[in-house]
């Protein structure tokens, strides 16, 4: 699976749009970009994810760089309750199970 | 919206003991997991399950650790002679035949002393 990059940590204020970028830049034509977040240690929550085209779902935007060498959660009104780790995966999927192994993420904290 | 549940919330044991994780994955999914998450540390893949067999381990995924899936609904964790590393929280997930998002339970704390 292709190595991400992300920040370990940032800041966003509260209302605003908070976007968090992951570099993963020897991705394969065939991985996908998922993300997930962490919200202090209860289990991983799945937000979205993408192969080639943005995608939005109720959750956030994800924007694929048109060389999918990086990407960019957008949550586009960020909230109290959206401060927590967010982990950007590159995992190829082909069918079967879809074991994702996390990095460090980023952790973002939305402030008051 | 259907959840993962895992039971139960805080497991305490002595070293060499067994341990059973139990959890009961969304009801339509095919596709089980187990991560741990050894505090201050990642999340660390452990193993995927389909069709009543090991799809995929990890290292971590020793001789000690087993799973099961006993009945139609539960899907278990066995620890057999628990080590004071085994100190994690333990998560379960599970996936649908379209396999792409995992959801996951809230956890079960297991502290080995």
């Amino acid at each position: 699976d292709a190595k991400t990059t992300q920040p370990t940590s940032m800041d966003c204020a509260e209302g605003r749009a908070a976007n968090l970028p992951c570099n993963h830049s020897t991705i394969s034509g065939n991985e996908y970009v998922y993300w997930y977040r962490q919200i202090h240690s209860q289990g991983p929550q799945y937000i979205i994810h993408g192969l080639k085209n943005n995608e939005t779902n109720e959750m956030a935007s994800l924007i694929i760089t048109e060389d999918r060498k990086s990407s960019t959660l957008i949550l586009p009104h960020a909230t109290l309750r959206d401060t927590a780790v967010y982990y950007c995966i590159v995992r190829v999927y082909s069918g079967g199970a879809n074991n994702l192994f996390f990095g460090t993420g980023t952790r973002l904290t939305v402030i008051p | 919206e259907p959840e993962v549940t895992q039971t139960p919330s805080h497991q305490v044991t002595q070293m060499g003991q067994e341990v059973i994780l139990r959890c009961v994955p969304i009801s339509n999914h095919l596709y089980f997991y187990w991560y741990r998450q050894i505090l201050g540390q990642k999340v660390e893949f452990l193993v995927s399950f389909y069709n009543n067999e090991i799809s995929e381990k990890s290292e971590i995924f020793d001789d000690q650790f087993s799973v099961e899936r006993p009945d139609g609904s539960n899907f278990t964790l066995k620890i057999r002679s628990t080590k004071l590393e085994d100190s994690a929280m333990y998560f379960c997930a599970s996936g649908s035949g379209e396999g792409r998002k995992l959801f996951f339970g809230s956890g079960t704390q297991l502290s080995v002393l």
